[in-house]
């Protein structure tokens, strides 16, 4: 594997339902990120983290609950969410600099999510 | 007001010619850095190319090439010999100050469909 996987690439839950995406990257990065598109709106940052810590939450719903393991792999554990919360959800990975300034990001491919 | 504006509407090329999509933004920040993406229908956001605010030099990625103008704050990205398959949709997204702990979010704009005709 390669850059930046996704699993799955396509979900369909229920409200009620309680189910996780998973990020992983290959690049050797230590800054990783959770990104919501919803359609016709900008892409809108939900998550960051650094070398494992949690920097960023960007005003996101309690029902979204990120978890970063190690360096390399990012969850996103979601329950009880709602058909707005229907979009493609992006991970990204980026290098935290010696300067402590932070690289391009690079994306994964996306989970497409349907909240039914 | 919005940090990224991307208002074209969906652009169209022929085959082999350039093309230029548009993109200002807003930042009080001297310290700044730009970059564009490109996101086919399959989803995923593919890097294309980045530029500094202190760069002095335009910076270039094989076609890809992007107008910085800094005083008009527009970071335009131009796409020589169009092909096929650079039809998706183009981000211009924004990361202000160094990019240190929290400010290593980026901001992206609405973004811009581009088709490319054969």
């Amino acid at each position: 594997e390669t850059g930046v996987t996704q699993t799955p690439r396509h979900l369909v839950m229920g409200m009620t339902n309680k189910k996780s995406l998973k990020c992983e990257q290959h690049l050797g990065h230590n800054a990783m990120y959770w990104y919501k598109q919803s359609a016709k709106k900008p892409l809108e940052l939900m998550f960051v983290y650094n070398f494992k810590e949690q920097t960023e939450n960007n005003s996101v719903p309690s029902r979204f609950s990120p978890e970063c393991p190690n360096s390399s792999h990012l969850f996103l554990h979601l329950h009880t969410l709602q058909p707005e919360d229907s979009a493609l959800y992006l991970c990204a990975s980026s290098q935290v600099l010696v300067s402590g300034s932070t690289d391009t990001q690079y994306f994964g491919p996306g989970t497409r999510l349907t909240v039914l | 007001a919005q940090k990224i504006t991307q208002t074209q509407p969906g652009m169209f090329v022929q085959e082999k010619e350039a093309v230029t999509l548009d993109c200002t933004y807003d930042t009080s920040d001297p310290s700044y850095g730009l970059f564009w993406y490109k996101q086919p229908s399959s989803g995923e956001m593919i890097f294309l190319i980045y530029q500094g605010s202190y760069d002095q030099q335009n910076a270039t990625e094989g076609r890809y090439s992007l107008n910085f103008q800094k005083a008009r704050k527009s970071a335009n990205l131009v796409i020589s010999a169009s092909q096929l398959g650079d039809s998706a949709m183009y981000f211009c997204a924004m990361r202000e100050g160094r990019g240190t702990g929290a400010n290593s979010k980026l901001t992206f704009g609405k973004g811009i469909t581009l088709s490319v005709r054969p």
